[in-house]
């Protein structure tokens, strides 16, 4: 069974600055997609960015980029200028490549941005 | 554009009492449909998930029950709740969009049971 690990609970940015979230996860699989989901104090679970295993480029959306290490097993998200309504939480995921496959959540970690 | 709704957005019930959650999607058909809770500062839990009308799969054994009467429709239900039952209900769906099944949220429904 797949696991991801965000090992860092807590995170605590300045405005304006980038920061850097980890993730690691453990599989046997070879293609699969990893996701960054944000949930900000509503609650609601915004999907930020996704990454397909097979594709050695690293995806960004905007502000925010992954660093994509297939090898190591580890995607970590950077958000570059930080923004105050970039706090939340901030949940990576792991999924198979199955049409019915599940969403395999890590523990998450809380980003605050200080003004 | 595809949109996905939950009601109610919050809930306040006591111990023993039914509970009927429901969540519907727009814009898409045949969508895959999943039911997470989460309780307080804690990571998500997968309860049910639906890969069609009828097929329900149950991720945790528990007082609690899901159905697809239709197939964009998914509802969450339980004959009388326990107080461990409070937490935060998140609905989702998936379907084919860019080569991914990647799940999209709706808005959650926060659930006190007293």
């Amino acid at each position: 069974a797949q696991t991801v690990t965000q090992s860092q609970p807590e995170m605590s940015v300045q405005e304006a600055e980038t920061v850097t979230l980890s993730c690691t996860y453990d599989t046997s699989e070879s293609d699969y997609y990893l996701f960054w989901y944000k949930q900000p104090p509503s609650r609601q679970m915004i999907l930020v960015i996704r990454q397909e295993a097979y594709k050695q480029q690293n995806a960004t959306e905007n502000r925010f980029s992954v660093n994509f290490q297939k090898a190591a097993k580890s995607f970590s998200l950077k958000i570059s200028d930080s923004q105050l309504g970039d706090a939340a939480m901030y949940f990576c995921a792991y999924r198979s490549t199955g049409a019915n496959s599940k969403l395999t959540f890590g523990k998450g970690i809380t980003l605050s941005v200080r003004p | 554009s595809q949109t996905i709704h939950q009601w109610p957005a919050t809930l306040v019930q006591p111990v023993g009492s039914p509970l009927s959650l429901e969540c519907t999607v727009e814009g898409t058909s045949n969508p895959n449909l999943y039911w997470y809770r989460q309780a307080a500062g804690r990571g998500l839990q997968l309860l049910f998930y639906s890969v069609g009308i009828g097929q329900i799969s149950s991720e945790v054994p528990q007082n609690l029950s899901a159905s697809r009467p239709q197939d964009r429709q998914f509802i969450l239900s339980s004959k009388k709740l326990l107080l461990s039952d409070s937490g935060f209900y998140l609905c989702a769906w998936a379907g084919l969009r860019l080569g991914s099944y990647e799940q999209y949220f709706g808005p959650g429904t926060r659930l006190t049971v007293t």
